[in-house]
């Protein structure tokens, strides 16, 4: 059964550090996985897909990366700003039933 | 392009009363999610839909939840009665073409907060 992992579950930085948040699968055998992100009392918003096949997926000043032999993803947010605050989850597709499966996210507070 | 609309935002409903949610996906997308979040955790599928075929509502609580995708557009979920546990948010997300990991990419709407009373 597959299970995700995130870690840390809360972070709290100054403006302007370069940061990195963990996400951890239990089953290698993933079809991709999914960064989002979740501001309080909103929606997800998809950040980054990563396909099986490939290493990383770069968009502004995030970075995803995916080790698929460890079982690791990480997102790596350059600069943080205030802006940036909300919590990131990751989630894997695995299988041919395409079910989203969860992390429990990581709450990022980017302080001024 | 306009993103996956979903409404009402907030419904706040006494328990035992029926309630519906709404969701217009991208265009263009034929799978259609509907989940369900509570606070502090991930969201859960309830079902999914590709084109009008409901092809996954194994985690759907078929004794009060009902969805419907009548013409592979838009759709409906139901819960008829409703009871205290059922307040969370509800989400709909809508991807390309789950069948190509090119196109599988998942878009969430702003969510339904429901409050049962």
């Amino acid at each position: 059964k597959q299970e995700v992992t995130q870690i840390p579950a809360a972070l709290s930085v100054p403006e302007g550090e370069n940061l990195v948040l963990n996400c951890s699968f239990t089953d290698s055998a993933i079809y991709n996985l999914q960064w989002f992100r979740q501001d309080p009392g909103k929606g997800l918003t998809s950040l980054l897909l990563i396909q099986s096949s490939q290493r990383e997926q770069t968009s502004g000043r995030l970075n995803a990366s995916l080790d698929k032999s460890s079982g690791r993803s990480t997102l790596y947010i350059a600069a943080s700003q205030p802006g940036d605050s909300a919590t990131y989850l990751c989630a894997v597709i695995t299988g041919n039933n395409r079910k989203l499966i969860w992390g429990l996210g990581t709450s990022l507070a980017v302080n001024p | 392009e306009a993103g996956v609309v979903q409404s009402p935002r907030y419904k706040i409903i006494e328990k035992k009363q029926p309630v519906a949610f709404w969701c217009n996906p991208i265009s263009g997308h034929n799978t259609l999610y509907w989940y369900l979040q509570n606070l502090g955790q991930g969201p859960e599928l309830l079902i999914r839909y590709e084109n009008e075929e409901a092809v996954d509502d194994s985690q759907l609580p078929k004794d009060r939840f009902s969805a419907e995708r009548l013409k592979g557009v838009d759709s409906t979920l139901k819960i008829q009665p409703a009871e205290l546990g059922d307040s969370a948010v509800y989400l709909c997300a809508s991807s390309l073409d789950p069948t190509d990991r090119g196109h599988n990419e998942q878009f969430f709407g702003p969510g339904t907060r429901l409050t049962v009373l």
